[in-house]
């Protein structure tokens, strides 16, 4: 295993079409995070998972998108009746560990989204 | 939502140069704070993870350092490189992650 992966690299839809976005944390990592990033900005957190629970998610996140990790592994996100507001870069990181948020994070290389 | 700023925005400084940039975060509720260097194309990859007041940290020419209780740390490049180029982003943890908007770095040879 090399790294994070995300599948696809970039995406580009039409306004009111659902997209889902997949992420493959590294093997033995049980914390998987999303965030989305957009020009000029940092990354933006969305949710994070520890092994197959959703443990946090962004008041910012709309009813729109939805985040899963069944069985602790890969990750889909999801959103539902994309606008154009919604174009921007996701990213997805995993770290090990229980003690959240003192270890790393490997991210992947993102996809990008475009809704036209 | 709380507030992490990065500063300067951009900087271009000669190859051989040493050059920091400043990360501001709110000084109650620290959890740890990440640095992190993202190159254009590539993903962003962890330069450190800090967690008590004073830390200091070093990784090569680069190094940081943290004060939890006025709610900054900065970052040191040392003898400044053209592959050091990149945007440097730091990361507050307190219940979630929040980022700053980066300091991109250009070192002209």
């Amino acid at each position: 295993d090399t790294g994070v992966s995300q599948d696809p690299r970039h995406k580009i839809t039409k306004r009111g079409q659902n997209v889902t976005f997949r992420c493959d944390p590294i093997s033995e990592h049980n914390r998987l995070y999303w965030y989305r990033q957009t020009l000029g900005q940092g990354p933006e957190f969305l949710t994070y998972f520890q092994n197959e629970a959703q443990l946090e998610k962004s008041r910012l996140l709309s009813d729109r998108f939805s985040a899963e990790r069944p069985k602790g592994s890969f990750s889909t996100l999801e959103i539902q009746r994309t606008e154009q507001g919604d174009s921007a870069m996701y990213l997805c990181a995993s770290s090990s560990g229980l003690t959240g948020g003192r270890l790393e994070q490997y991210f992947g290389p993102g996809t990008r989204l475009t809704v036209t | 939502i709380l507030n992490v700023e990065q500063s300067p925005q951009s900087l271009h400084v000669q190859e051989g140069d040493s050059t920091n940039f400043t990360c501001s975060f709110p000084s109650s509720n620290f959890y740890a704070l990440h640095w992190y260097r993202w190159e254009t194309a590539k993903s962003p990859e962890a330069l450190f993870v800090m967690t008590l007041n004073g830390d200091e940290k070093k990784k090569g020419r680069i190094s940081a350092t943290l004060n939890t209780k006025e709610g900054y740390s900065y970052l040191y490049i040392k003898g400044s490189q053209p592959e050091d180029s990149a945007t440097y982003l730091c990361a507050f943890k307190s219940n979630q992650f929040y980022f700053g908007t980066g300091t991109s770095l250009t070192v002209i040879p």
